[in-house]
């Protein structure tokens, strides 16, 4: 099993409407997710961190985090054409002490004007 | 521009040769990384850098190699390419805050080819 298991989409919202991707994790020693958006041909670019349970809000991007459920998700508001993107789910790696990231395979979103 | 360059962004590479990708950093991190990603895996940890003098297998190392050269740079050498390694392959470097790595930032990666 991945350490980190994500949905590949894709999912498609409207324009205006709330995007919510979800991911899942397996190691309960893990405190702490990221999540990268990943346009078609660039790199992936950090857009959220998470440390601690509950919800951590920066402008239309909401990170959750369950650690009884192991579960983590991004929720998007007022979604725009230009969040269409893969959207990875990482955490800290158990087999490296915690020192490198594992990430999940990514959800394809797209919104649709 | 503070980041992560990679060189170089595109190669084609036929089966047997060997090529070292260069990545280098210039916001003073500690920690630097490889991955690869390809269609339906994600990205895979190919080997990574704690510190400078320090280097760890990752995920999938076979076939691979790497070099820590300094605090900025960490290259990654491919002694006898072969087609299952053609993918897009990413740099990375981040600073660690309570053990935990913070904020990857990455390169724009480079696309190789193994034909």
């Amino acid at each position: 099993q991945k350490e980190v298991e994500q949905n590949s989409g894709p999912l498609s919202v409207p324009e205006g409407a709330i995007a919510s991707l979800n991911c899942t994790y397996s190691d309960r020693g893990s405190q702490s997710f990221f999540w990268y958006r990943q346009y078609s041909g660039k790199s992936p670019e950090l857009i959220m961190s998470i440390y601690s349970n509950g919800d951590k809000e920066d402008g239309r991007f909401t990170a959750q985090l369950n650690k009884a459920s192991q579960y983590v998700s991004l929720l998007i508001r007022d979604s725009q054409p230009s969040d269409s993107a893969t959207y990875l789910c990482a955490g800290p790696h158990p087999n490296s002490g915690y020192s490198t990231l594992t990430f999940g395979k990514g959800t394809m979103l797209l919104v649709s004007p | 521009n503070a980041g992560v360059t990679q060189t170089p962004k595109f190669q084609v590479l036929k089966t047997g040769q060997s090529m070292t990708l260069q990545c280098a950093q210039d916001m003073n991190h500690n920690s630097m990384y490889w991955y690869r990603q390809d269609p339906g895996m994600g990205l895979r940890l190919i080997y990574y850098s704690a510190s400078e003098g320090t280097t760890d297998k990752g995920e999938v190392p076979n076939g691979y190699n790497v070099s820590r050269l300094n605090k900025r740079e960490f290259s990654l050498r491919l002694e006898s390419a072969a087609p299952s390694q053609t993918s897009v392959y990413f740099c990375a470097s981040s600073e660690i805050l309570g053990d935990i790595p913070y904020g990857y930032t990455f390169g724009s990666g480079t696309r190789l080819t193994v034909v």
